[in-house]
């Protein structure tokens, strides 16, 4: 069984930019969710994405979009990056209809 | 408003000793409440949930929603169980965390 993978592992990049992270799911799962995680802190809820349509979202600007392909792999975008956007950024997947996550290791961002 | 609070950044304990890592929630429904765990260097992972009411690594927890609580305890704690620990409460499609609380076990 594959976990979840995550690429890439860290980058850095100015502020004004964007940046396209990538997450593949479990084996077997087809429901992915991100999740922002700053020092210090907890994971912050983003989105969640099922059957490649976003189902639901937590107190994150629209400058925060993902997709979900057919495979079950998703990309979280930020627009308009923002020093606060310096974050560790987490995927977790799990199988429809049940609450259990499994995440992956992280992209550390930074935002200079 | 969905919430969970995770009282304790730090706590440490002896080995050997009780631990009890304390969460409380908010939530207006049925949710379901889980602890993640995260060691050193390793990626966030399920601990346990209300749910299937099992022991995981010695640790167990009930959930009472009289005083909307869902604390971790371990009887007798060990030098690897220290790690961050992290409530996790799941509504309606989304996860909500607790800020975590750091356990570190003492010889």
């Amino acid at each position: 069984e594959t976990g979840v993978t995550q690429s890439p592992t860290h980058l850095i990049k100015t502020r004004g930019q964007q940046v396209t992270l990538r997450c593949s799911s479990q084996s077997g799962h087809n429901t992915v969710s991100w999740y922002q995680q700053a020092l210090g802190q907890g994971p912050q809820f983003i989105f969640q994405y099922y059957r490649e349509e976003e189902n639901g979202r937590g107190n994150f600007p629209p400058r925060f979009s993902g997709l979900q392909f057919p495979n079950y792999s998703s990309e979280l975008n930020v627009n308009a990056l923002e020093l606060d956007d310096s974050a560790l950024y987490l995927c977790a997947s799990s199988f429809r209809g049940r609450r259990e996550q499994y995440f992956g290791p992280g992209t550390r961002l930074t935002v200079t | 408003a969905q919430r969970v609070t995770q009282p304790e950044k730090l706590l440490s304990v002896f080995k050997g000793a009780p631990v009890e890592l304390k969460c409380n929630y908010s939530y207006s429904g049925s949710p379901e409440l889980f602890w993640y765990v995260q060691y050193s260097r390793q990626r966030l992972q399920l601990l346990l949930r209300h749910i299937s009411r099992e022991s995981i690594k010695g640790f167990t927890a009930d959930l009472n929603k009289g005083e909307t609580s869902f604390h971790l305890k371990k009887p007798f704690a060990q030098e690897e169980d220290s790690a961050m620990y992290y409530c996790a409460l799941s509504g309606n499609n989304d996860m909500r965390f607790g800020a975590g609380t750091r356990l570190t076990v003492k010889p």
